[in-house]
């Protein structure tokens, strides 16, 4: 069974128009990351949560915003969407930061810019 | 900070050994791991390794690591079509008390059958 659900597997925006990215789990992990992996790179930590503690990477662009609600929850918003943000996202958990606790993946969202 | 480097493609034929080498550069990297990403698909988390551990077997799966050159490698024997995929070596430096993991380019692995 999937422990770490995102949804949708694929998703279209148009240039400038917000979306948002959903990723769930059924692990009961305290920490949830999102990451950007453009074609052919390995992927690239944008932030994540440490239950409800946000921690952003000093590169990350404005534009992405991520929320908690609850545990099992965790959204990626783009703002405006511009081209360069196509890529694929993915969501991972691990019980705890650092140490014995190896992340999680989920099977990703492939964004599309139109 | 850390710099994790991964040869780009390696071919075989099916039934002989792979191996997939990665290096790393902080010496504070106390837990290295490798995933392992079919088209399309997330990263599917294979095996790990402790920085005082020499060795790990896990079935087809043995990691090998040189502390001392900074080494690290993936062999799978007995390698399958199924086995084709992207493998990435990442690492967690700063003995574990970040929890950034910082991947290598990934390898491409091509099982001829």
């Amino acid at each position: 069974d999937a422990m770490v659900i995102q949804n949708p597997r694929y998703q279209v925006t148009q240039f400038g128009k917000p979306v948002t990215l959903s990723c769930s789990q059924t692990l009961n992990h305290n920490v949830m990351y999102w990451y950007q992996q453009k074609s052919s790179q390995a992927p690239k930590l944008l932030f994540h949560y440490y239950d409800k503690d946000f921690n952003n990477e000093a590169d990350t662009p404005d534009n992405f915003q991520s929320r908690r609600p609850n545990t099992s929850f965790c959204f990626l918003d783009i703002r405006s969407p511009g081209l360069g943000d196509a890529a694929m996202y993915l969501c991972a958990t691990s019980r705890d930061r650092g140490r014995l606790t190896p992340q999680h993946f989920g099977d990703g969202t492939r964004l599309s810019i139109l | 900070g850390e710099d994790v480097e991964q040869s780009l493609f390696l071919s075989v034929r099916e039934g002989d050994s792979s191996v997939i080498n990665c290096t790393y550069t902080d010496s504070s990297s106390t837990y290295l791991y490798w995933y392992k990403q079919e088209p399309g698909a997330g990263l599917q988390l294979l095996t790990y390794i402790f920085s005082n551990m020499d060795m790990k077997q896990d079935q087809r799966l043995t990691v090998l690591l040189n502390k001392k050159d900074k080494h690290l490698s993936l062999r799978i024997a007995d390698t399958q079509t199924g086995d084709s995929a992207i493998y990435f070596c990442a690492a967690l430096p700063g003995g574990g008390a970040t929890n950034k993991l910082i991947f290598g380019t990934g390898t491409l692995l091509a099982v001829q059958p």
